[in-house]
């Protein structure tokens, strides 16, 4: 079956703007959560979404939103660019809420702002 | 505060086994991961642990938890480069949705 789907692969932003980032979860998975990794703070969570309900958030700016649809499928969305927001941004499924089973990654979307 | 730390950087030779460590801080961490992340890659899922065992074997990967010392390891046998990668830690904490990852450890395979 599908992995963790997330496009684009690569991103290159002005400051300033906004990016919408996009994820599909594996088949049947109904949580979907969103990491940021960068070399000096590493991977952070930002946020997760079960049933189109955002049921925990990080600790990052009002900038970084997102949203999930019926589908399970997930975006998140950075307005205002900043150049520290350069980052691998990595989604992750799960089929139960619990962690049970584990969180199934993808590939990420590395954006880079200019 | 919720801190999981790692050794930065770790060298075995191909053949021999490698054990990667880590700390985690929340008592009431329920699941605990491994995950392997290749140069360009994203995050592979490897083995993980419920947070009442001691020990977790799949085949090559042994991963022991001590649950007073919030001591995790995961030792790889025949360790072999392919297995040159970073390696991650996570605890899943109690009712909180979200993955607290370690700083990650990288392994470097010499043959």
């Amino acid at each position: 079956k599908a992995g963790v789907t997330q496009t684009p692969r690569y991103l290159i932003k002005t400051r300033g703007q906004q990016v919408t980032l996009s994820c599909s979860p594996i088949s049947g998975h109904r949580s979907v959560s969103w990491y940021q990794q960068t070399p000096g703070q590493g991977l952070q969570f930002l946020f997760e979404y079960f049933s189109e309900t955002q049921r925990n958030k990080g600790n990052f700016p009002g900038r970084f939103s997102g949203r999930q649809f019926s589908n399970s499928r997930s975006e998140m969305n950075v307005s205002t660019l900043e150049l520290g927001d350069s980052a691998l941004y990595l989604c992750a499924s799960s089929l139960e809420v619990t962690g049970r089973g584990g969180y199934t990654f993808g590939s990420g979307t590395r954006l880079t702002v200019v | 505060g919720e801190d999981v730390e790692q050794s930065l950087f770790l060298s075995v030779r191909e053949g021999d086994s490698s054990v990667i460590n880590c700390t985690y801080t929340d008592s009431s961490s329920t699941y605990l991961y491994w995950y392997k992340q290749e140069p360009g890659a994203g995050l592979q899922l490897l083995t993980y642990i419920f947070s009442n065992m001691d020990m977790k074997q799949d085949q090559r990967l042994t991963v022991l938890l001590n649950k007073k010392d919030k001591h995790l390891s995961l030792r790889i046998a025949d360790t072999q480069t392919g297995d040159s990668a970073i390696y991650f830690c996570a605890e899943l904490t109690g009712t909180a949705s979200k993955l607290t990852f370690g700083t990650g450890t990288r392994l470097q395979v010499t043959l």
